[in-house]
């Protein structure tokens, strides 16, 4: 099975600032069918189901504000909010959908400073 | 628009039955495979299960396999999760979700709790 770390477990960073989350697979997860990375990302807010921001390790999701980020390949990925705002403030996870079972990482809170 | 609304979560004794639904609405349930998901009390995020969009095949986590069934009903656009022999572990708000591979639509959860 492949195993999701994500890095930090939280993190507080200053409105306007930027904010950088990481994720590291325990083995690649590089689709070879499409060249792709099979990785997204989710942004939880209390409450409230998961909203999927990012696909395919860099591909933002329709409606997500471009602040968004991803980037990354092979093992190690990273989820950049470029200008964090108050609303911004949720738990983001990352997940792989390579090979079944689709793990996800544990998650990272972020807060305002 | 796409919808999922999951229901059938509630109170259940340890070693008890539950069922839940997902129904969808707002695209071809017939094209897309559908997922459970489920996460504990303050926990992260677990995926549970998943079946293709015929039915045909379906998937489970090692924590729920030989007690959990996913099926679905192409004719009435519903996805169900059955568990059985339920336990405390399985405490946890379920989610229905459309697979793409990745999840971009997600019911709201309806919570599952196994207490004596």
């Amino acid at each position: 099975d492949i195993v999701m770390t994500q890095s930090p477990d939280s993190l507080a960073v200053s409105l306007g600032e930027r904010a950088t989350i990481n994720c590291k697979s325990s083995q690649t997860i590089l689709y070879s069918s499409n060249n792709k990375n099979s990785l997204s990302w989710y942004q939880q807010k209390p409450g409230q189901p998961p909203k999927m921001l990012i696909s395919w390790a860099s591909t933002r999701e329709s409606g997500v504000p471009d602040r968004f980020s991803g980037s990354g390949s092979g093992t190690d990925f990273t989820l950049t909010i470029s200008s964090l705002q108050a609303e911004d403030v949720a738990v983001y996870y990352c997940q792989q959908y390579y090979s079944i079972p689709y793990s996800f990482g544990q998650g990272t809170k972020l807060d305002i400073k | 628009e796409v919808q999922l609304v999951d229901s059938g979560g509630g109170l259940v004794q340890p070693g008890g039955s539950l069922r839940l639904s997902c129904v969808a609405s707002g695209f071809t349930f017939s094209n897309h495979a559908m997922t459970w998901v489920r996460q504990a009390p303050g926990k992260g995020l677990e995926w549970v299960s998943s079946i293709i969009n015929s039915g045909a095949s379906t998937y489970y986590a090692d924590s729920v396999k030989g007690r959990f069934t996913i099926s679905r009903d192409n004719s009435k656009n519903t996805v169900y999760l059955q568990m059985n022999s339920l336990k405390a572990e399985d405490t946890a708000v379920y989610y229905c979700a459309r697979d793409q591979w990745y999840y971009a639509y997600w019911g709201q959860g309806t919570l599952v709790t196994v207490s004596s």
